[in-house]
């Protein structure tokens, strides 16, 4: 069991430049979601896969915002045009099954924008 | 909608003292709870949760919890603290129902003093 994988760990990126980060879920793990930490904040909700198909999105996500899981297994969030509010944390997470059953989560892609 | 309050956003006790971070919860049923430890640059890792059966819980690292479903809450406490529990602590829900949306409170930094 290698865990949740975070790809960058941290970014550094100007204002107005796009950004990917990927997320490799635990292996046969079907769902995925996507949340975004603030300092001093909890994790907010941005997304939701069950295999491939994109369950829900936040109105956190805004346009500049596309999330994927091509294939059901790694997903990828990109930022477009980003702006300086977009610093944040990025957690991925991933569990199997039902609603009790337990979520784990990446260590995280610290994005600063400069 | 369901919510998790939090009380204390800083809680310090001396190490070998009782820890106790409060979790209130809001929900229409009684949702899944958790409690997630986040170390500095980390990601989230399960202390715990209770999903049906026996309300006491226990976790790792000496951590247990309470779900009263009369008071809504599902208070962390560890007898003794040490040095290596600094960390802050986040209270979470999931619907009982559907898919596992996590609402997290907005965390609790425990300090403990030597």
């Amino acid at each position: 069991d290698t865990g949740v994988s975070q790809d960058p760990r941290h970014k550094i990126t100007k204002r107005g430049q796009n950004v990917t980060f990927r997320c490799d879920p635990i292996s046969e793990h079907n769902r995925l979601y996507w949340y975004r930490q603030t300092l001093g904040q909890g994790p907010e909700f941005l997304t939701y896969f069950q295999n491939e198909a994109q369950l829900e999105k936040s109105r956190l996500l805004s346009d500049r915002f596309s999330a994927e899981r091509p294939k059901g297994s790694f997903s990828t969030l990109e930022i477009q045009r980003t702006e300086q509010g977009d610093s944040a944390m990025y957690l991925c997470a991933s569990s199997y099954g039902g609603s009790g059953n337990t979520i784990y989560f990446g260590e995280g892609s610290w994005l600063t924008v400069v | 909608a369901q919510s998790v309050t939090q009380l204390g956003s800083h809680v310090s006790v001396s190490e070998g003292a009782l820890v106790l971070l409060r979790c209130n919860y809001s929900s229409s049923v009684p949702p899944y709870l958790f409690w997630y430890v986040q170390y500095p640059n980390q990601g989230l890792q399960l202390l715990l949760k209770y999903t049906t059966g026996a309300t006491l819980v226990k976790g790792i690292n000496g951590f247990e919890a309470e779900f009263k479903k009369s008071e809504t809450s599902f208070h962390l406490t560890k007898p003794s603290a040490h040095m290596s529990d600094a960390a802050e602590y986040f209270c979470a829900s999931v619907n009982s129902g559907g898919y596992q949306k996590v609402t997290f409170g907005t965390g609790t930094k425990l300090q403990v003093i030597p």
